[in-house]
């Protein structure tokens, strides 16, 4: 139980494409879900927090209107990435609690995105 | 600020040894410390949670302790396998606090 799935696994486009990435969590309902950014030997950044039927919650220095998050149901949480550039370049993950606050998170296996 | 260290540094073991991996933190008062593995290209998958008022948990080979005077975690693998060469990372959170993820320690266990 508690799979998260999230798609698409691996970008590659041109500067200036808004890239979409979704994350689904399949067999438990998720009020919250987590988007991290993860550099190579780095430790997960946590990005924002998505609260279904909620604005996200973006961590300091993370740029809202840069990182689009839609919670839009239960199992659904959306990452999108507006008109990247080569910086934006890295291994994104979600994740999402099962359970409430204070229980272990269950991730995906993450979006590998470069820009170009 | 809030700090967790983990051995950056890769640790190499002999198949069927006991991996004994560190997680030590300075700045906080977590409530509890979970522990992930992360295979390479792929998201953490979690491994064992325990709560500041237990000391130890364990799941088949896996042992966790939790020691809030020294702030340290332990994580042991007994009789590792080559199967278990990952990436381990310990994870703090508290309360309405957002949880917090060392580093990680790259374990490679040689056959």
């Amino acid at each position: 139980g508690a799979v998260v799935s999230q798609h698409p696994s691996r970008v590659i486009c041109k500067s200036g494409t808004s890239v979409k990435i979704e994350c689904r969590s399949l067999d438990f309902q998720a009020t919250t879900m987590f988007w991290y950014r993860q550099f190579p030997k780095k430790s997960l950044m946590l990005m924002a927090t998505s609260n279904e039927g909620s604005k996200a919650t973006y961590e300091q220095g993370v740029e809202k209107d840069k990182f689009l998050i839609n919670h839009a149901s239960l199992t659904l949480s959306t990452l999108t990435v507006t008109s990247a550039h080569p910086e934006d370049s890295s291994f994104y993950i979600c994740s999402a609690e099962q359970g409430g606050m204070n229980q272990p998170q269950h991730f995906g296996d993450g979006t590998r995105l470069s820009i170009l | 600020s809030q700090k967790i260290e983990q051995n950056s540094e890769a640790l190499n073991i002999q198949e069927g040894k006991t991996a004994t991996l560190t997680c030590n933190y300075t700045n906080y008062s977590p409530a509890y410390l979970q522990w992930y593995r992360q295979d390479p290209g792929r998201g953490p998958v979690f491994l064992l949670l325990i709560r500041e008022n237990e000391k130890e948990k364990r799941k088949e080979r896996l042992k966790v302790t939790f020691d809030t005077t020294l702030k340290q975690s332990l994580f042991h693998i007994t009789a590792s396998q080559p199967a278990d060469s990952a990436t381990y990372l310990c994870a703090l959170g508290s309360g309405y606090q957002k949880v917090t993820f060392g580093i990680g320690t790259k374990l490679q266990v040689i056959p």
